[in-house]
C-alpha cells in the first residue's frame, strides 16, 4: 500500500526558508522508474507544480520560482525534501507530494497548510 | 510552458444527468510514442486531488467506468455517464508531456 504524508513548519516568516518532507512508504526511491514530486495550492485556488526528483537524482523544478527551489530525497529513510528560499505571503499554500503511476500523479499526500505571516 | 484552458459547467448539475468537461492544451500532447499526456483529476471538497484518467483516455485504477476521456492532440474532454453526489469537486486536466508540468483552472461540479 502506497501513502505519502507531507511535515512542515506550519508557519513561517518572509524571508525565511522553508522546508517540508515527504515521508512515504509502500515504494522505494531507489526503485527504477520512481520519483515524487511537490505540488501546491493557494487555498481556494488551483494547482501548481513545483518540483520533482527520480530514483536516478535526476531533478526538474518549476522555472517560475525562479531558483528559489531545491529537492532532494534521502533513499534509505523513505523521505523526499523540497526547500523553498526567501519565502512571501505568495508562497502561503497547502504542500502535496505526489508519485507519478504512468503519465498522472497516482498517490498524493493529505497535504500540510503553509503560512507565510509576519 | 503548455498553458491548460478549462470550460465551466452550466452548475448546478441535476443527478443523473450527464456532463461533459472540455479542456485545451496551447501545444499538442501527442509524443512520438503515440501516448498523449493529458490526466485528469478530481478534487473533492476538503481532500486531495484523485488521479482519474491518464494518457487522455486511460481509466486510473478503482476509477468508476462512468468516467471516461477522449480527445485529439490539443482539444479534451471528460464524460461523467450520470452524475452522482460523490463527483461532486472540482476537476482538473494536466499535461505531463514536458516540464514544468501545468493544469487548468479547474472546473466545478456542483450538485442540484
Amino acid at each position: 500500500q502506497v501513502t505519502l504524508k507531507e511535515s512542515g513548519p506550519g508557519i513561517l516568516q518572509p524571508s525565511q526558508t522553508l522546508s517540508l518532507t515527504c515521508t512515504f512508504s509502500g515504494f522505494s526511491l531507489s526503485t527504477y522508474g520512481m520519483g515524487v514530486g511537490w505540488i501546491r495550492q493557494p487555498s481556494g485556488k488551483g494547482l501548481e507544480w513545483l518540483a520533482n526528483i527520480w530514483w536516478d537524482d535526476d531533478k526538474y523544478y518549476n522555472p517560475s520560482l525562479k531558483n528559489r527551489l531545491t529537492i532532494s530525497k534521502d533513499t534509505s529513510n523513505n523521505q523526499a525534501f523540497l526547500k523553498i528560499t526567501n519565502v512571501d505571503t505568495a508562497d502561503t499554500a497547502t504542500y502535496y507530494c505526489a508519485r507519478p503511476v504512468d503519465s498522472g500523479w497516482g498517490y498524493w499526500g493529505q497535504g500540510v497548510m503553509v503560512t507565510v505571516s509576519s | 510552458d503548455i498553458v491548460m484552458t478549462q470550460g465551466a459547467l452550466p452548475n448546478p448539475v441535476p443527478s443523473g444527468e450527464s456532463v461533459s468537461i472540455t479542456c485545451r492544451s496551447s501545444k499538442s500532447l501527442l509524443y512520438s510514442d503515440g501516448k498523449t499526456y493529458l490526466n485528469w483529476y478530481l478534487q473533492r471538497p476538503g481532500q486531495s486531488p484523485q488521479l482519474l484518467i491518464y494518457w487522455m483516455s486511460t481509466r486510473a485504477s478503482g476509477v468508476s467506468d462512468r468516467f471516461s476521456g477522449s480527445g485529439s492532440g490539443t482539444d479534451f474532454t471528460l464524460k461523467i455517464s450520470g452524475v452522482e453526489a460523490e463527483d461532486v469537486g472540482v476537476y482538473y486536466c494536466q499535461q505531463g508531456l514536458e516540464f514544468p508540468y501545468t493544469f487548468g483552472a479547474g472546473t466545478k461540479l456542483e450538485l442540484k
